[in-house]
């Protein structure tokens, strides 16, 4: 079935240094992929996406490329905030067509220190 | 506009009783998704909803879970007999329309059976 690897975390950074967090899966299919973010005390939200190969995902600072050759989509940012620690989730969608269902990764925390 | 809400927010179960979780999707969304995310770990797939219609129960981890959605919005998740392995966050997600990428998330149920 599908699946979606995530690096071993937490992470902690100074800021404005640069993030890389690796998201590695497995589908039968052409997926979309995802990344979910969790701020502390709120919801997940969707930070970013991509439907297809080779598409970039990007916003507030943090982009993300579909890499079918390699089955991946990291996570980047160049400069990291404060701001910026919270939870974050790898997702991909399902590949049967049945529904949009995400199976998640095990996410990873990221804290960011001034 | 408001987003998803969940109630309660926290429950404390003691074994063996059975609980009901409300989910209050974003108004006139027609997918909704009810995922269980277990500590440090990411969220996984329970059921989906299509308005009334539930067509996907495959994550559902046994006939203890149920799940309704009678008129298309609100939604209940019910778990009978609860037991120490059920505690969890449970969240749910609606979407706009059934094959809509992006995916809205409540704040979560956080179970835990004593």
């Amino acid at each position: 079935g599908d699946s979606v690897t995530q690096m071993e975390g937490p992470v902690t950074l100074s800021e404005e240094a640069f993030l890389t967090i690796n998201c590695t899966y497995t589908a039968t299919g052409y997926p979309s992929l995802f990344w979910y973010v969790q701020y502390p005390g709120e919801g997940l939200q969707l930070l970013l996406k991509a439907t297809k190969a080779d598409d970039k995902g990007s916003n507030k600072g943090f982009e993300a490329t579909y890499r079918k050759e390699t089955t991946s989509f990291h996570l980047e940012k160049g400069s990291v905030q404060v701001s910026d620690s919270a939870v974050y989730f790898c997702a991909l969608g399902d590949t049967t067509g049945a529904n949009s269902k995400l199976t998640f990764g095990k996410g990873i925390t990221l804290s960011v220190r001034p | 506009g408001a987003g998803v809400s969940q109630s309660p927010r926290y429950k404390v179960a003691k074994r063996g009783q059975d609980v009901a979780l409300r989910c209050d999707p974003i108004s006139g969304h027609v997918s909704l998704f009810w995922y269980q995310q277990a500590l440090g770990q990411g969220p996984e797939f329970l059921t989906y909803f299509q308005n009334e219609a539930q067509l996907d129960k495959s994550g559902l981890p046994s006939d203890r879970f149920f799940a309704e959605r009678p008129e298309g919005s609100v939604s209940t998740l019910k778990i009978q007999r609860t037991q120490q392995e059920d505690s969890a966050v449970y969240l749910c997600a609606s979407s706009l329309l059934e094959y809509t990428d992006t995916q809205y998330f409540g704040p979560g149920t956080r179970l835990t059976v004593l």
